[in-house]
Formats: structure tokens, C-alpha cells, sequence
């Protein structure tokens, strides 16, 4: 069973925040990792694809990590804005679908 | 380039009437997925097709539901009668090649059955 875990459900913080987003995950034959981000409404939006030859990626103020023997991955955001606030989602690639956590839903007050 | 639509944006019916959910790939796009998110619950695979060929439906819940993709191009998800637990949103995706970032998903259907 494949399974993928996000923590925390839910995230409060203040603008201008860093934080760290949390995902786990129970097989280590991963083939990839994606960071996505949903907004009310819309559909999903790719932030950052790890490869499973690959240990971090970033974009502008995102970094995501990859630690496969351990089964985690971490969505960093820096300098969080109120326009960061959607809920992210986590997914593992294996076997031309995709696995997904439940998701973190963040909230960056202004 | 169009992403991938779907229609109805939202739909709300009765239990056990029919559904038909619409799928648009992006042109081009020979593989074409389902997914869904059940209220608590984490987006789960239903099926994906090449072309008009299903090639894993191992996702789909029971009976109820029936995919089909006319020609290899739009896809339609008929729920049919529609239960309760049937409520979410369902996404459609699809991609070029088998990899995870030719990926492009739609903005989702949300089915409320009532």
C-alpha cells in the first residue's frame, strides 16, 4: 500500500513567515516527488517535481527536498505572502499515476 | 495552448439519478486520467487511458461508474445511479508521455448528490 502522509492538516501564520511544509511517505522505490499547489475552485498547479535521482529543487522562493531512505519530503517557502494561501499537496509518482497526501492547508494573514 | 476543461464546473443531483461528467485534454495528449476527492479524503486514481484504450482502471470504485473515451480524444465519466459517498470533486489530467511532469490537470468537477 502506498501511502502518503501530510502534516500539518492546517497552517496559520503571519505574513513574512519561513515555513515548512511536511510530507512522508511509505515506500522508499520512489520514482518521483511533486510538490502541487491547489487554489479554491481551481485545479491543481505543479510547484516542484523531484526526480528520484535528484535531492532538492527550487523555485524562487520555494525549495523542496527529497530524502528517500528516510520516506520525507519538505516544501520550504520563504518570506511567505498572503498570496502563498491555497492548500499543497504532496504526491508520489509510481507506475504512471499519481499518489497523493491529503494536503496541508496554509493560511498566511496579512 | 488550451489547458484541460471540464465540464460541468459543479453539478448537484439526487441520489440515484445519472451524471455525466466531461473531460478535454490539452490536443495532442494521448494519455488521459481520472481522479477524485471524496470529502475528508485524500485525490485518488481512478483510471487512465492511452488513446481509447483503457489501460488501468484498477482505481475505479465499483459498477457504478463508467469511463469511456470516445476516438482518443474527450473522456466522459458517467455516474450512474449516483450514491451519496459519490460526492466530490473529480479531476481530469492528461500528458503527452508516461512521465510526471508532462502532467496538466483540469480544474475539477465538483458532484454533490444529495
Amino acid at each position: 500500500k502506498q501511502e502518503v502522509t501530510q502534516i500539518p492538516a492546517a497552517l496559520s501564520v503571519p505574513e513574512g513567515e519561513n515555513l515548512v511544509l511536511n510530507c512522508s511517505f511509505t515506500d522508499s522505490a520512489i520514482y518521483n516527488l511533486q510538490w502541487f499547489r491547489q487554489d479554491p475552485g481551481k485545479g491543481l498547479t505543479s510547484l516542484l517535481l523531484i526526480q528520484s535521482s535528484q535531492r532538492e529543487q527550487t523555485s524562487g522562493r520555494l525549495n523542496a527536498s527529497l530524502d528517500k531512505s528516510s520516506g520525507r519530503s519538505t516544501l520550504y517557502i520563504a518570506a511567505s505572502q498572503p498570496g502563498d494561501s491555497a492548500t499543497y499537496l504532496c504526491a508520489r509518482y509510481n507506475f504512471n499515476k499519481f499518489y497523493f497526501g491529503s494536503g496541508t492547508k496554509l493560511n498566511v494573514k496579512p | 495552448e488550451a489547458g484541460v476543461t471540464q465540464f460541468p464546473s459543479h453539478s448537484v443531483i439526487e441520489k440515484g439519478q445519472t451524471v455525466t461528467l466531461r473531460c478535454d485534454p490539452i490536443s495532442g495528449h494521448d494519455n488521459l486520467y481520472w481522479y477524485r476527492r471524496v470529502m475528508g479524503k485524500e485525490i485518488k486514481f481512478l483510471l487512465h487511458f492511452v488513446k481509447e484504450s483503457k489501460q488501468d482502471e484498477s482505481g475505479m470504485p465499483n459498477n457504478r461508474f463508467l469511463a469511456e473515451r470516445t476516438g482518443g480524444t474527450y473522456s466522459t465519466l458517467k455516474v450512474q445511479p449516483a450514491e451519496l459517498e459519490d460526492s466530490g470533486v473529480y479531476f481530469c489530467a492528461s500528458s503527452q508521455g508516461l512521465w510526471a511532469y508532462g502532467y496538466t490537470f483540469g480544474s475539477g468537477t465538483r458532484l454533490t448528490v444529495v
